[in-house]
């Protein structure tokens, strides 16, 4: 099984702030990365696929990048919505697998 | 409007079975390759299972494999996962999510989520 690590788990930053978490996976995935975010109580809600592109509708300032073994999820100005957690999820082969999570906290 | 409900969950002794179910609305479901993940209390998401549109292909974590069998009904819109042997920590809310795209021969990342329904194993 692929295992995906992501960090840090816990995140501490302030409004305007630029963030970036790190999903690495223990083989080669090729691009094959999602990243989601999930507030307390509610679904998770996808950000980025295919490890940098992003889907319609999500603001401009979450960026993705990498591709093998070593992905980022970039918030390049933090709004107070962004606070949340968040996680990498690999579709590359079975069984697929999340990431443990980054939890995003207000400083 | 894309919506998934998920029902069939609730408290069940260990070794107990649930089904649970998931109706779909608002997209041609039998185009899609569907799944189910889920969320232990306070901890991180966890993929189970897939199912391709025609239910042709299944594919599932280790750890629920011979226990949990995921499964479809295409003229009834809806996806269900029997789960049979329950153990403690299967205690989760199950999610059931859709693929991005329609007509795909592969399973894929997930566009639209359900709202969850919440198992609890417990004596």
């Amino acid at each position: 099984d692929i295992q995906m690590t992501q960090s840090p788990s816990t995140l501490s930053a302030s409004v305007g702030d630029r963030v970036t978490i790190t999903c690495r996976a223990s083989q080669s995935i090729s691009s094959w990365l999602a990243w989601y975010q999930q507030k307390p109580g509610k679904a998770p809600k996808l950000l980025i696929y295919m490890a940098s592109s992003l889907e319609s509708g999500v603001p401009s300032r979450f960026t993705g990048s990498g591709s093998g073994t070593e992905f980022t999820l970039t918030i390049s100005s933090l709004h107070p919505d962004d606070f949340a957690s968040y996680y990498c999820h690999q579709y590359n082969s079975y069984p697929y697998t999340f990431g443990q999570g980054t939890k995003l906290e207000i400083k | 409007e894309v919506q998934l409900v998920e029902s069939g969950g609730g408290l069940v002794q260990p070794g107990g079975s649930l089904r649970l179910s998931c109706a779909a609305s608002g997209f041609t479901f039998s185009n899609f390759w569907m799944s189910w993940v889920r969320q232990a209390p306070g901890k991180g998401l966890e993929w189970v299972a897939n199912i391709k549109q025609d239910g042709s292909e299944t594919y599932y974590v280790d750890s629920v494999k011979g226990r949990f069998t995921i499964s479809r009904d295409n003229a009834k819109d809806s996806l269900f996962l029997q789960m049979n042997s329950l153990r403690a920590e299967d205690t989760a809310v199950y999610y059931c999510a859709r693929d991005p795209v329609s007509g795909h021969d592969y399973g894929d990342y997930l566009l639209k989520w359900g709202q969850g329904t919440l198992v609890t194993v417990s004596s």
